[in-house]
């Protein structure tokens, strides 16, 4: 069975600042998705990052960058220049295909605080 | 991106009675799943709700303890019936779109459910 490990539950980072938070998984599967949400106090799931693992290139998004080691069954977010409306929580999600369907497993998450 | 709304937000509900909680996206889509998050914790796959036909439920979900609707590709409702303190969560909504796709899922903004 497919998990995901999100072995940070807390941390925090000065403004401006970059912070890494780490995901790693497992799988047998070759092909899959590997996606981050945030989700702020406000409790609305914002998609972040996808990352697609036949791609060798890791994704980017502004800020937001991933490291994907497919080999390492590892998934990390780097954020950069950090800023206050970081400020949330972090769930990484293996996307698992299922009978013409497919389902998202989510990690435990990180809490990330930004701080002034 | 799919907007999506969820009604109730919030309610606060005896035990032994049931909620009914609405998922309403402003354009059609394939996939509509329900999640449920307890405080502090990740989120947890409830079902698939399928168009036209009965939702599709994870291990430890049961359609008479959650029964869901889909009545179309716009809507989908979630029951939580015969409530009990432990069904003190927050619900939520998402939308994909099926395969081939980016395999994005975008959510709704949760209903918070307290069960005195």
């Amino acid at each position: 069975a497919q998990t995901v490990t999100q072995s940070q539950p807390e941390m925090s980072v000065q403004e401006a600042e970059t912070v890494t938070l780490s995901c790693t998984y497992d799988t047998s599967e070759s092909n899959y998705y590997l996606f981050w949400y945030k989700q702020p106090p406000s409790r609305q799931m914002i998609l972040v990052i996808r990352q697609e693992a036949y791609k060798q290139q890791n994704a980017t998004e502004n800020r937001f960058s991933v490291n994907f080691q497919k080999a390492a069954k590892s998934f990390s977010l780097k954020i950069s220049d950090s800023q206050l409306g970081d400020t949330a929580m972090y769930f990484c999600a293996f996307m698992k295909q299922t009978s013409g369907t497919y389902k998202y497993i989510f990690g435990t998450g990180t809490r990330l605080k930004v701080l002034a | 991106s799919a907007v999506i709304s969820q009604k109730p937000s919030r309610d606060i509900c005896q035990r032994g009675t049931s909620l009914t909680i609405q998922c309403q996206v402003d354009s059609q889509v394939t996939m509509m799943f329900w999640y449920r998050q307890q405080p502090g914790q990740s989120l947890t796959l409830i079902a698939t709700a399928n168009q036209g036909s009965e939702a599709t439920y994870e291990s430890g979900f049961v359609i008479d303890k959650f029964p869901i609707s889909r009545p179309n590709l716009t809507f989908s409702t979630l029951t939580v019936s015969n409530l009990s303190p432990e069904d003190s969560s927050i619900y939520l909504c998402s939308v994909g779109q099926g395969p081939p796709s980016p395999y994005e899922q975008y959510f709704g903004p949760g209903t918070r459910l307290t069960v005195t």
